[in-house]
């Protein structure tokens, strides 16, 4: 079964434009979440969709959004970029959350996004 | 909040040395831990996890086990290779005794390098 794949792998933009990272999760899963790792802050989780929906956010402006399609592909978008949002971004799908337990979670390779 | 603490690092041993990597975390109810491994350039691997308290997680010659009354999921393997070169995260999910979604909180990561 194919892993999670994630799309661009490299990016770079510079300050003041939008980007728009995609995921594309393990067949049969249907939660994807967003996380962002940089040196300083290290992971910090962004949001998971469930069922095209937003289930949880994370503490992040509101400049960082996503969305999830009924295939469970899931894209974020970063606007107006800034300096500090150069880092990698990893995705992780998972099986089904709707039963109340915690599904482990896998990881695709990562974007790494440089903001100039 | 649920926060995870890792061992400061990095961590340098020499092939077929014994490994610990101290986890602790805070959380309420009952998380799940897990730990991810993460190779240069590339996204998380998960190693080994647990979802309950006593249960011990195991693969590829590591081991943890889940430890509620000292809150702790210290990562174990007896022989380290220099394949083993790599960043550890210990993670937790579901803190409460009653959630959905698949948020994972983090640890801040150890590096380890094993040298020949």
């Amino acid at each position: 079964k194919a892993g999670v794949t994630q799309t661009p792998r490299y990016l770079i933009k510079t300050r003041g434009q939008q980007v728009t990272l995609s995921c594309s999760p393990i067949s049969g899963h249907r939660s994807v979440s967003w996380y962002q790792q940089t040196p300083g802050q290290g992971l910090q989780f962004l949001f998971e969709y469930f069922s095209e929906t937003q289930r949880n956010k994370g503490n992040f402006p509101g400049r960082f959004s996503g969305r999830q399609f009924s295939n469970s592909r899931s894209e974020m978008n970063v606007s107006t970029l800034e300096l500090g949002d150069s880092a990698l971004y990893l995705c992780a799908s998972s099986l089904d959350t709707t039963s109340g337990l915690q599904e482990t979670q896998y990881f695709g390779p990562g974007t790494r996004l440089l903001v100039l | 909040g649920d926060s995870v603490t890792q061992m400061e690092g990095p961590v340098t041993l020499s092939e077929e040395a014994f490994l610990t990597i101290n986890c602790t975390y805070t959380a309420t109810g009952y998380p799940s831990l897990f730990w991810y491994v993460q190779y240069p350039g590339e996204g998380l691997q998960l190693l080994l996890k647990a979802t309950k308290a006593d249960d011990k997680g195991s693969n590829k010659g590591f081991e943890a086990t889940y430890r509620k009354e000292t809150t702790s999921f210290h990562l174990e393997k007896g022989s380290v290779q220099v394949s083993d070169s790599a960043v550890y995260f210990c993670a937790l999910s579901g803190g409460l005794e009653e959630t959905s979604g698949s948020r994972l909180t983090f640890g801040e990561g150890t590096q380890l390098t094993v040298n020949p």
